[in-house]
């Protein structure tokens, strides 16, 4: 089945403490996305991938790093969590940009 | 800087048409969608225009682009119960970049 999964679903921190949310798709897709979901803000993109080793910022990258070393995976890293992180965050993928982006289930993160 | 913006919140009763905006402010976006977000969910792709285009229109759904107001709209004919939920619209490529620029979402809830 064609599908983006992230990992974990759901997760509690504390400031500081370093985490990765891994996200992998099997759809051979060359772009890949992170976004962050807020209310009232909408989506908003942290990182995007055009391919391997291609990586640029949206629109909210501070705080957050990412790594394409194998096209099928796009870790999103964040090296010391604050608070203002705590949202729900969402990978996903497409064959190319401007194409339909297929959306990973979510991972809600809270960080205390 | 890009910006899209949509009112937060619709109701309409069962029946009804619904119509949903945008507004978006860079103009040389070459692609602008309308994705769906049922609650718990990831978003799903609704439809999508080409911004050469006035009008797009794919069973219930019928997409129009207003260049000059930077205007879009997504109606929706014979609102059902199903159509509840979050609607984004969203632009890719402002200022020849790859990035993704979502509104804030607009939650349709429909009555029965």
């Amino acid at each position: 089945e064609a599908q983006v999964t992230q990992n974990p679903r759901y997760l509690i921190t504390v400031t500081g403490k370093k985490l990765t949310v891994t996200c992998s798709q099997n759809m051979n897709h060359e772009y890949m996305s992170w976004y962050r979901q807020d209310p009232g803000l909408g989506l908003r993109q942290i990182y995007y991938s055009m391919n391997v080793e291609v990586t640029d910022k949206g629109d909210v990258p501070e705080g957050y790093k990412v790594s394409r070393k194998e096209k099928r995976n796009f870790p999103l890293i964040l090296e010391s969590p604050s608070p203002n992180q705590t949202s729900l965050y969402f990978c996903a993928s497409s064959s190319s940009a401007g194409n339909e982006q297929f959306f990973g289930p979510g991972t809600r993160l809270t960080v205390l | 800087g890009e910006d899209v913006e949509q009112s937060l919140f619709l109701s309409v009763r069962e029946g009804d048409s619904s119509v949903i905006n945008c507004t978006y402010t860079d103009s040389s976006s070459t692609y602008l969608y309308w994705y769906k977000q049922e609650p718990g969910a990831g978003l799903q792709l609704l439809t999508y225009i080409f911004s050469n285009m006035d009008m797009k229109q794919d069973q219930r759904l019928t997409v129009l682009l207003n260049k000059k107001d930077k205007h879009l709209s997504l109606r929706i004919a014979d609102t059902q119960t199903g159509d509840s939920a979050i609607y984004f619209c969203a632009e890719v490529g402002p200022s020849g970049t790859y990035k993704y620029i979502f509104g804030t979402g607009t939650r349709l809830k429909v009555l029965a």
